[in-house]
């Protein structure tokens, strides 16, 4: 069965440097989708992506945060100067319409 | 404002009993609402969405709109169903879940 996948598992970072998360949804799918979990919090929406563009974003993706989809199979999260509370697990997301999303198994992001 | 809530943290239940774990929602429109289950270090995984009405692994959620609540169920629990539960939210004409904060079922031998 397809599934997401996503890169690296774990990133560690110095803060203020830029880090790329990679995501490979699944191949038949149109809408993409970002979400993070700071630890002991909910999972919270940061952006959704469809039609190689932004469709919504929340107010947590600011200006720091860009998604891109470089090629017909990664789709990446961009974040360009890292903060201590961007640690969080981040969770990769693709439907094949606007509805049932599946999950990748996600990034832990550890800001220094 | 459009929110799931998950009023129980953990759950803790032995084997053989039932399971009931607790979603409301708020929402004004017509919602689309699903389940999500997380084993240990694995992803997230749908586990049933309202408008299929299917029972998987035993577990049922019916949609009660007028208590704006769609609570999962499932009649004898199993030491496998220990995982981590959330419960989310669709608001029509958006693409994005607004997830409850999950509750952790554990079921005791």
């Amino acid at each position: 069965e397809p599934e997401v996948t996503q890169t690296p598992s774990h990133q560690v970072t110095q803060m203020g440097q830029e880090v790329i998360l990679r995501c490979v949804p699944i191949s038949n799918h149109l809408y993409f989708y970002w979400y993070r979990q700071i630890l002991g919090q909910k999972v919270e929406f940061l952006v959704s992506f469809y039609n190689n563009e932004i469709s919504e974003k929340s107010e947590i993706f600011d200006d720091q945060f860009s998604v891109e989809r470089p090629d017909g199979s990664n789709f990446t999260l961009k974040i360009r100067s890292t903060k201590l509370e961007d640690s969080a697990m981040y969770f990769c997301a693709s439907s094949g319409l606007a509805d049932t999303q599946y999950f990748g198994p996600g990034t832990r992001l550890t800001v220094l | 404002a459009q929110r799931v809530t998950q009023p129980e943290k953990l759950l803790s239940v032995f084997k053989g009993a039932p399971v009931e774990l607790k979603c409301n929602y708020s929402y004004s429109g017509s919602p689309e609402l699903f389940w999500y289950v997380q084993y240990s270090r694995q992803r997230l995984q749908l586990l049933l969405r309202h408008i299929s009405r299917e029972s998987i692994k035993g577990f049922t959620a019916d949609l009660n709109k007028g208590e704006t609540s769609f609570h999962l169920k499932k009649p004898f629990a199993q030491e496998e169903d220990s995982a981590m539960y959330y419960c989310a939210l669709l608001t029509s004409g958006t693409y994005k879940y607004i997830f409850g904060t999950g509750t952790r079922l554990k079921v005791l031998a």
